[in-house]
C-alpha cells in the first residue's frame, strides 16, 4: 500500500457546487497532516493544516479520521479560481523522514 | 520580503553537461529540500538537509548532488549520470526540521536537449 493515496481525478464540477476529496495514509503513527494547492506549472502552496477535531477556513473544511486513516477536504460554493491540483501531505513520524506528498487530485470548476 | 528564490526559472542544457540549480531562502529555516516533478506526476524527494553541513538522500538521489555550506543556500547539481533530467525542480524549506510545514520556491524548469 502506498504511503499516501489520492484519487487523481479530474473532478469537473460547476461553479457553486460542493466537492470533497479523500486521502488515505498507511502509517497509523502519522502525526500531522496538511492540504496543499498547486496551480498548473506553479509551486505547491499550503492551503491548510488538518487538526484532529477538524477545522474550517472560509469555504474549506478539513477532517481527519484516525481510525480509518483518511483525511478529507471539502470545498463549498466552488469558484473558478479553485481550479487546481490538491495535494494531501502526511508527516509519517518515522525517524527523520520528511513529509510525504500524495500525487494530487485535480479539480476543474466550470462556469 | 521573506521567501525562497530559485534561479533561473527556465534552464536549457545539452545532454552530458552538469548543471547547478540555485535555491536561496531568507526565512531562517533550518531544513531544506529538493523535489522533482514530472508532467502529471507527484513530487519525488531528491535530497534534504536538516542542518548546515549535513544532508540525506531522498527517494531518487542517483545522478544528483547537493551541498549545504550555508543555512540560506542549498544548490542542486544535476550530473550527466542522471538519465532523464528534464523535469520541474522544486526547492522547499521548513522551520524546525523535517516534520514542519514546508514552503516552496517557484521552481526551475530544466530541459536537456
Amino acid at each position: 500500500r502506498k504511503e499516501v493515496e489520492q484519487d487523481p481525478g479530474p473532478f469537473n464540477v460547476p461553479e457553486g457546487a460542493t466537492v470533497a476529496f479523500n486521502c488515505t495514509y498507511s502509517n497509523s503513527a502519522s502525526q500531522s497532516f496538511f492540504w496543499y494547492r498547486q496551480d498548473c506549472r506553479k509551486e505547491p502552496k499550503l492551503l491548510m493544516s488538518v487538526y484532529s477535531s477538524g477545522n474550517e477556513d472560509g469555504r474549506f473544511t478539513a477532517q481527519l479520521n484516525r481510525a480509518s486513516q483518511y483525511i478529507s477536504l471539502l470545498i463549498r460554493d466552488s469558484k473558478l479560481s479553485d481550479s487546481a491540483t490538491y495535494l494531501c501531505v502526511v508527516n509519517p513520524y518515522s525517524g527523520n523522514t520528511p513529509l510525504v506528498f500524495g500525487k494530487g487530485t485535480r479539480l476543474s470548476v466550470i462556469a | 520580503d521573506g521567501g525562497i528564490t530559485q534561479s533561473p526559472k527556465y534552464l536549457f542544457r545539452k545532454e552530458g553537461q552538469n548543471v547547478t540549480l540555485s535555491c536561496e531562502q531568507n526565512l531562517n529555516h533550518d531544513a531544506m529540500y529538493w523535489y522533482r516533478q514530472d508532467p502529471g506526476q507527484g513530487l519525488r524527494l531528491i535530497y534534504y538537509s536538516q542542518i548546515v553541513n549535513d544532508f540525506q538522500k531522498g527517494d531518487i538521489a542517483e545522478g544528483y548532488s547537493v551541498s549545504r555550506e550555508k543555512k540560506e543556500s542549498f544548490p542542486l547539481t544535476v550530473t550527466s549520470a542522471q538519465k532523464n533530467p528534464t523535469a520541474f525542480y522544486l526547492c522547499a524549506s521548513s522551520r524546525a526540521g523535517s516534520k514542519d510545514t514546508q514552503y516552496f520556491g517557484p521552481g526551475t524548469r530544466l530541459t536537456v536537449l
